[in-house]
């Protein structure tokens, strides 16, 4: 069985600093994918990122980036110069690519505060 | 723009009355996906189609349940809401499931008086 966890429960930071929120995971499958997504107070779920298991390289987009370590199984997100916009619950997720229905296997979240 | 519609977003009922909630997508995806998500909670798959092919997981209770009558409308039927079943219900769509992103709708929260 597949696990997600987001140790981090919540995180307040000052605007511009940034933050790092933390996205360990457990399968026995060798190849899935890993996703990010945002949930602000309205409550959809936006997408930010889709990696999969063989692409361990980093990603930035924009003010996000990304770190992809297979030998820890973490899959942290980071958001530098933080703005009150980021304000929202972050999910991490997991999917195998042999489960032809897609079923996310999702974390707890982490709620991110972001004061002025 | 092809997205992933929800409606209501608001949703209020009584105990033990009926409600549908609907959601409908642009996307042409073949996957389509009904979660419910209780605050400060992760959101829990119900039930998912692949076109017409539907698989109920195994937690998801009897009062519940769903209808695909096309590739673009899906629907979730609450048959007798308890006081429980207050939530969030978001439904989402991804091309053909595997490791295909699933995008989300708005969501529908539902009140239960």
């Amino acid at each position: 069985a597949q696990k997600v966890t987001q140790a981090q429960t919540e995180i307040s930071v000052v605007e511009k600093e940034d933050v790092t929120l933390d996205c360990v995971y457990e399968t026995r499958d060798t190849t899935y994918y890993l996703f990010w997504y945002k949930q602000p107070p309205s409550g959809e779920l936006v997408f930010l990122i889709r990696r999969n298991s063989f692409d361990e390289q980093n990603e930035i987009s924009g003010r996000y980036s990304w770190n992809f370590q297979k030998s820890t199984s973490s899959f942290n997100f980071t958001i530098t110069a933080s703005q009150v916009v980021d304000s929202a619950v972050y999910f991490c997720a997991l999917t195998l690519t042999t489960d032809s229905w897609g079923k996310l296997q999702f974390g707890a979240g982490t709620q991110v505060v972001v004061t002025p | 723009d092809a997205m992933v519609i929800q409606n209501p977003r608001y949703q209020v009922t009584q105990f033990g009355k009926p409600v549908t909630l609907s959601c409908s997508q642009t996307l042409n995806h073949n996957v389509m996906y009904w979660y419910q998500q209780k605050s400060s909670q992760a959101p829990k798959l119900l039930f998912h189609y692949y076109d017409k092919d539907f698989n109920n997981e195994a937690d998801t209770p009897d009062n519940f349940q769903s209808r695909r009558p096309n590739t673009s409308f899906c629907f979730l039927d609450i048959r007798s809401p308890g006081l429980g079943d207050a939530a969030m219900y978001l439904c989402a769509t991804s091309r053909a499931g595997g490791g295909d992103t699933q995008y989300f709708g708005p969501g529908t929260r539902l009140t239960v008086l």
